[in-house]
């Protein structure tokens, strides 16, 4: 995911609707994937993560499915609710650790 | 489990000033990474540490910013001397990293404003 600067893309969605967030990795060496929230002031908080070895896995609320025949991931959000506003960043590492970060998702929860 | 610190919260320099950063990871985790992030934009390493070692400082300004980890816990990060381009928030993570695949925690970050 390229950086998009102050101009977040916004996914606005109705509390109790599924969210789904995408994001577009780079690197097709990389092998293992994770999605953070970030509300504001906050560090990224940790939600899921996904290794290279597996297309889906699930956590509570939230499911991570990974395409790597077209580099694609995303995060599906089950009966979004209004704690769930946030920037959502995926990440993906290819060697020694080191995360790569895309440029984000704004999700806001209508109520 | 405490979380990682940081500290200070807030800080507001001119250009030209220094400025360091501190941190303390989650207890028992090797690896310490900091990372800038710029308003609109994800987090971006400057430099990861296994333990009291450098692993990766690519992408850290060498000629400004430097890094230490001396005992292989407690972290800083420090500035000098400041430019505009400076101002972000700067976080720092860990991860257990006796193996790859691990999640880094990340804590509440440092926001620097340069006047």
């Amino acid at each position: 995911g390229e950086s998009v600067g102050l101009h977040l893309p916004t996914l606005s969605v109705q509390e109790g609707d599924n969210s789904i967030i995408n994001c577009a990795y780079s690197n097709s060496a990389s092998d293992y994937f994770i999605w953070y929230k970030q509300e504001s002031g906050k560090g990224p908080q940790f939600i899921i993560d996904i290794r290279s070895n597996m297309d889906k896995r699930q956590g509570q609320r939230v499911t991570v499915l990974l395409n790597k025949t077209v580099k694609h991931l995303s995060l599906q959000i089950a009966a979004t609710q209004p704690g769930d506003s946030a920037v959502y960043f995926c990440a993906e590492k290819a060697a020694g650790n080191k995360l790569t970060f895309g440029g984000g998702t704004r999700v806001l929860v209508k109520p | 489990e405490a979380g990682v610190a940081q500290s200070p919260r807030y800080k507001i320099i001119e250009k030209r000033q220094s400025v360091a950063f501190w941190c303390n990871p989650i207890s028992g985790h090797a690896t310490l990474y900091w990372y800038q992030q710029i308003l609109g934009q994800g987090p971006k390493l400057l430099i990861q540490f296994q333990n009291n070692g450098v692993v990766d400082d690519s992408q850290l300004p060498k000629d400004r910013f430097s890094a230490e980890r001396l005992k292989g816990v407690d972290s800083t990060l420090k500035i000098q001397p400041a430019k505009l381009e400076d101002s972000a928030v700067y976080l720092c993570a860990s991860s257990l990293g006796r193996t790859d695949n691990q999640p880094q925690h990340f804590g509440d970050g440092t926001r620097l404003s340069i006047l």
